[in-house]
C-alpha cells in the first residue's frame, strides 16, 4: 500500500525559501501516477501548488506559478517542493498526494494523501 | 481557473438524519468532480470520484449525483464519524485544479 510522508522545517523566514520533501513508500515513483502539492492556510481551504510525473513534466497553480518549483528524485523515490520570496500568507499545511492515474491514461483524484506538515513564516 | 462553490457553508444535523451537501461550479466540468472528506487534523480523503463513483472503502450511505455545475453529495443516514468537512474538486479544466470552500457537517 503506497504511503506518502512529508518532511522538512517548521519554520521559514519571509523572503526566504520553504524547501519540503515527500517520501513515497509502498509503490513506485515511476508509476502512471501524478504527484502533488497542495496546502491548506489555517481554518481555511485547500490550494493546489503544482504537480510532477516522473518524466520530470510538471504543471503548477498560475498564482504561484513564478515562485514555485517541484523536483522528483527517482532514485529515492521522492519529489521535492521549492517555494521562494515566503511571506506570512504562504503559512499552511502542506499536504503531498497522489493524483491517481487508472490504465495509465485515465484520471482518477487525489486518492492518497500524505499526513501533512505545518509550515509557519515568521521572523 | 473555475469556481467551485459550496452550500451551505455549515450544515446541522443529528445522527440518523440525511444530509445533502451541494457545490456549483462556474462553468460546465461534466462529471469530473470529486468529494473528499477531512476531519481535525486530518489529511483529506477520498470518498467520490467523477461525480459518482465512491472510491475503495468508502460506506455505501455515501453517494453522489450530478453533472455539468450542479452537483451533491448525499450521505444517507448519518453516523457519529461523518461530522466533518467536506470539499468538493474539479479535474475538468487544469491548471490549477481547484476545490470548494469547503461545507462544515456538525452535530445537531
Amino acid at each position: 500500500q503506497v504511503q506518502l510522508q512529508e518532511s522538512g522545517p517548521g519554520l521559514v523566514k519571509p523572503s526566504g525559501t520553504l524547501s519540503l520533501t515527500c517520501a513515497v513508500s509502498g509503490g513506485s515513483i515511476s508509476s502512471s501516477n501524478w504527484w502533488t502539492w497542495i496546502r491548506q492556510p489555517p481554518g481555511k481551504g485547500l490550494e493546489w501548488i503544482g504537480e510532477i510525473f516522473h518524466s520530470g513534466s510538471t504543471k503548477y497553480n498560475p498564482s504561484l506559478k513564478s515562485r514555485v518549483t517541484i523536483s522528483v528524485d527517482k532514485s529515492k523515490n521522492q519529489f521535492s517542493l521549492n517555494l521562494t520570496s515566503v511571506t506570512a500568507a504562504d503559512t499552511a499545511a502542506y499536504y503531498c498526494a497522489r493524483f491517481l492515474y487508472r490504465l495509465t491514461t485515465t484520471p482518477v483524484a487525489f486518492d492518497i494523501w500524505g499526513q501533512g506538515t505545518m509550515v509557519t513564516v515568521s521572523s | 481557473e473555475i469556481v467551485l462553490t459550496q452550500s451551505p457553508a455549515t450544515l446541522s444535523l443529528s445522527p440518523g438524519e440525511r444530509a445533502t451537501l451541494s457545490c456549483r461550479t462556474s462553468q460546465s466540468v461534466s462529471t469530473y468532480l470529486a468529494w473528499y472528506q477531512q476531519k481535525p487534523g486530518q489529511a483529506p480523503r477520498l470518498l467520490i470520484y467523477d461525480a459518482s463513483n465512491r472510491a475503495s472503502g468508502i460506506p455505501a450511505r455515501f453517494s453522489g449525483s450530478g453533472s455539468g455545475t450542479d452537483f451533491t453529495l448525499t450521505i444517507s443516514s448519518l453516523e457519529p464519524e461523518d461530522f466533518a468537512v467536506y470539499y468538493c474538486q474539479q479535474r475538468s479544466n487544469w491548471p490549477p485544479y481547484t476545490f470548494g470552500q469547503g461545507t462544515k457537517l456538525e452535530i445537531k
